[in-house]
């Protein structure tokens, strides 16, 4: 079964303020993945990482930034967060090389309401 | 470049009936395709995946999914539907190039079973 956690799962904060959302998976994966999600819609990607300082803007374009210093965790900031950030935001991880690791493991998401 | 479309928002079914939930897939290379479970307030769940393998697929909790090319289809289906399979679905493509293979995600379905 796959190990993967955010933290935290609820956030509820100011605007202006500067968050992290944390993501760390156990399973040794090269490839993690942040998704935002809003209510009843589907998962936007936002970023990916290919391993160890790679990292890249995905589909959405978002305000927020990655970094990928250690293979297991991934964390994802919002210097200044403004209402217009509250979503869901999905972390996901998965291997490399074969089809079968193609598969993407999920946390638990974190919500976040920005006031 | 890839898509996915769900057709149906909202499927709403009796407790023991069929539940079939539909998704039509857009690719220029073979497709990985997938299908999560979103249980409210959780991250996503893989239901089954097909990877060019056999393609009648069959996952957990009884779900089960055909892959097929010619209509580009891969409709999730279980033969009986049961008061805890009420979630929200979501099918994926993933056929970007070999390093990426980021997942594209349909809108969702909402299943609602009826006692």
């Amino acid at each position: 079964e796959a190990d993967i956690y955010q933290t935290p799962r609820y956030l509820v904060i100011g605007t202006g303020k500067k968050i992290t959302l944390e993501c760390s998976q156990t399973m040794g994966h090269d490839k993690m993945y942040w998704y935002q999600q809003d209510p009843g819609m589907e998962l936007h990607l936002i970023h990916y990482s290919y391993g160890v300082n790679s990292t890249e803007k995905g589909d959405l374009s978002s305000e927020s930034t990655v970094s990928r210093i250690r293979t297991e965790h991934f964390p994802l900031t919002l210097e200044s967060a403004r209402p217009s950030h509250t979503s869901q935001y999905l972390c996901a991880s998965s291997g490399s090389g074969t089809s079968v690791r193609e598969t993407q493991y999920f946390g638990p998401g974190t919500r976040l309401l920005v006031l | 470049a890839q898509s996915v479309t769900q057709l149906g928002s909202h499927v709403s079914v009796s407790e023991g009936a069929l539940v079939l939930l539909r998704c039509n897939y857009s690719s220029s290379v073979p497709p990985y395709l997938f299908w999560y479970v979103q249980y409210p307030n959780q991250g996503l769940q893989l239901l089954l995946k097909y990877t060019s393998a056999a393609t009648l697929v069959k996952g957990i909790n009884g779900f089960e999914a055909e892959f097929k090319k010619s209509e580009t289809s891969f409709h999730l289906t279980k033969p009986s539907a049961h008061m805890s399979d009420a979630a929200e679905y979501f099918c994926a493509v993933s056929a970007g190039d070999t390093g990426r293979r980021a997942l594209t995600f349909g809108s969702g379905t909402r299943l609602q079973v009826q006692p």
